[in-house]
C-alpha cells in the first residue's frame, strides 16, 4: 500500500527561525513528489520535484528530493507569521498519496 | 484564468438522501480528479479521469459512491443513501495531463455534513 509520512506533525517557531520539514514516501509507481501549502482553503501548490539532488526554489521556500532514501524536504527561511499553514506533501504515481501534514505556526 | 470550481460549496443532508457534487476543472485540462479530506488529514484519493474516461476508482469507498464526467469536462460525484461518516471535505483537483510534469490544481471542495 502507497504511504507518505510527514514529521513533525506540528511546529511551533518564531518569526524569523528557520524551519525544515520532512516528507518520506513508499510508492509503487512513484513518478514525482510534490508540496502543497494549505490554510483555510484549498491546498495552493508549491513545489514538484521528480529528479534527486536538484533544489527548487521559490523566493524563502526551498525543496529537494532524495530518490534513494525515498523523502524530500521542505526548507522555509527568515519565516513570517504568513507561513503558518498546514504543509502537504504527496507522492504522484498518477494518483496522489498524502501525507497527514504538517501544521507551522509561526509566533510574532 | 478561472480555477477549479466545485458546487455546492457547503451541502447539509439527511442519512438516506442522495447527493451530487459537481466539480469544473480548468478549461483544458485533461485530467480530473476526486479527493475526500477529513479534519486534520490530508486529502485521500478517491477517483480520476482522463478525459470521459475513468481511470481508476480504486479509492471509493464503496459502492455508494460512483463520478462521471460523461463529455471530458464538469465531472459528477454522486453518494447514495449518504451515511453521517460520509462528512467531510470533498476536493476536486485537475491537471493537463498524468505525466511527470503535470501538478494538480485543487478546487475550493464541498463540505458535506450529513445529519
Amino acid at each position: 500500500e502507497d504511504k507518505v509520512v510527514q514529521s513533525p506533525l506540528s511546529l511551533v517557531v518564531h518569526e524569523g527561525d528557520t524551519v525544515t520539514l520532512n516528507c518520506s514516501y513508499e510508492v509503487t509507481n512513484f513518478r514525482s513528489l510534490l508540496w502543497y501549502k494549505q490554510e483555510k482553503k484549498a491546498p495552493t501548490f508549491l513545489f514538484m520535484l521528480t529528479s534527486s539532488g536538484i533544489e527548487k526554489k521559490s523566493g524563502r521556500l526551498s525543496s529537494i528530493l532524495d530518490k534513494k532514501e525515498l523523502f524530500s524536504i521542505l526548507n522555509i527561511t527568515a519565516t513570517q507569521t504568513g507561513d503558518s499553514a498546514i504543509y502537504l506533501c504527496a507522492a504522484h504515481d498518477e494518483k496522489l498519496t498524502f501525507g497527514t501534514g504538517t501544521r507551522l505556526t509561526i509566533i510574532p | 484564468g478561472a480555477g477549479v470550481s466545485q458546487s455546492p460549496r457547503y451541502k447539509v443532508t439527511k442519512r438516506g438522501q442522495d447527493v451530487a457534487l459537481r466539480c469544473d476543472p480548468i478549461s483544458g485540462h485533461v485530467s480530473l480528479y476526486w479527493y475526500r479530506q477529513a479534519l486534520g488529514q490530508g486529502p485521500e484519493f478517491l477517483t480520476y479521469f482522463n478525459y470521459e474516461a475513468q481511470q481508476d476508482k480504486s479509492g471509493l469507498p464503496n459502492d455508494r459512491f460512483s463520478a462521471e464526467r460523461p463529455e471530458g469536462s464538469i465531472s459528477t460525484l454522486t453518494i447514495q443513501r449518504t451515511e453521517q461518516r460520509d462528512s467531510a471535505m470533498y476536493r476536486c483537483a485537475s491537471s493537463l495531463g498524468t505525466g511527470n510534469s503535470y501538478e494538480q490544481y485543487f478546487g475550493p471542495g464541498t463540505r458535506l455534513t450529513v445529519t
